[in-house]
């Protein structure tokens, strides 16, 4: 059993729709984050959360939204996609005191076209 | 600048062979080091944590050099199963909050 799951896990969207992805995780963990991986410039943190009512914006967070609707739930919203979101997407989780070991999702590949 | 750089190779080396990679990082107040290791369309998992002293888990030997700012990676006695991405991941923040720094990645194949 998957311990961090992601839905969907591939996604083919229009320029300007709303598009969420969510996550999930059975792992226990209190901190979630939000990925997203372009060739040529490895993973790049989107929004990170280290409890339900703490949410707090990473390097690129711009055009996407986070909602963390329990523990276990991290969803990352884009309002109005565009094409150059076109990216592979990894929710991660960690525990407090080993945030730096971090269990990834399986991830989910969007294209905005 | 990138802050973490790597060689994004592919380095091609047969069975049983002993490969190096390093990565360099920009930011001298870097706190903690990392490899991960991700597969072809799958998700990245951690391989080892890197110390300033140096440490080995198995085939795998990993070492810091804070004077240079770099970290290297060596696996000994390749394995076909050893062909993936290896990602060298810093962490800048003091304050535990988990932000990591990840390089593009070094590929590595492993040839029969």
């Amino acid at each position: 059993d998957a311990d961090v799951t992601q839905t969907p896990r591939n996604r083919i969207t229009k320029t300007g729709k709303r598009i969420m992805l969510e996550c999930s995780q059975t792992k226990g963990h209190d901190r979630m984050y939000w990925y997203r991986q372009d060739p040529g410039l490895g993973l790049r943190l989107i929004y990170y959360s280290f409890d339900v009512k703490d949410i707090n914006k990473g390097e690129i967070s711009d055009g996407y939204s986070v909602s963390r609707q329990a523990q276990a739930k991290f969803s990352l919203s884009l309002e109005s996609a565009i094409p150059n979101q076109t990216a592979l997407y990894f929710c991660a989780t960690s525990k407090t005191g080993s945030s730096y070991e971090q269990y990834f999702g399986p991830g989910t590949r969007l294209t905005v076209t | 600048r990138k802050e973490v750089e790597q060689d994004p190779g592919p380095f091609n080396v047969p069975e049983g062979a002993t490969v190096a990679f390093n990565c360099t990082y920009s930011n001298s107040a870097s706190q903690s080091f990392f490899w991960y290791r991700q597969d072809c369309r799958k998700e990245p998992k951690l391989l080892m944590s890197v110390y300033s002293s140096g440490n080995e888990d198995g085939r795998f030997t990993a070492q810091l050099n804070r004077a240079s700012q770099y970290i290297s990676l060596l696996i000994r006695d390749s394995k076909l199963s050893d062909s993936a991405t290896y990602l060298c991941v810093v962490n800048t923040d003091s304050s535990n909050t988990g932000k990591l720094i990840f390089g593009q990645g070094t590929t590595l194949q492993v040839k029969p």
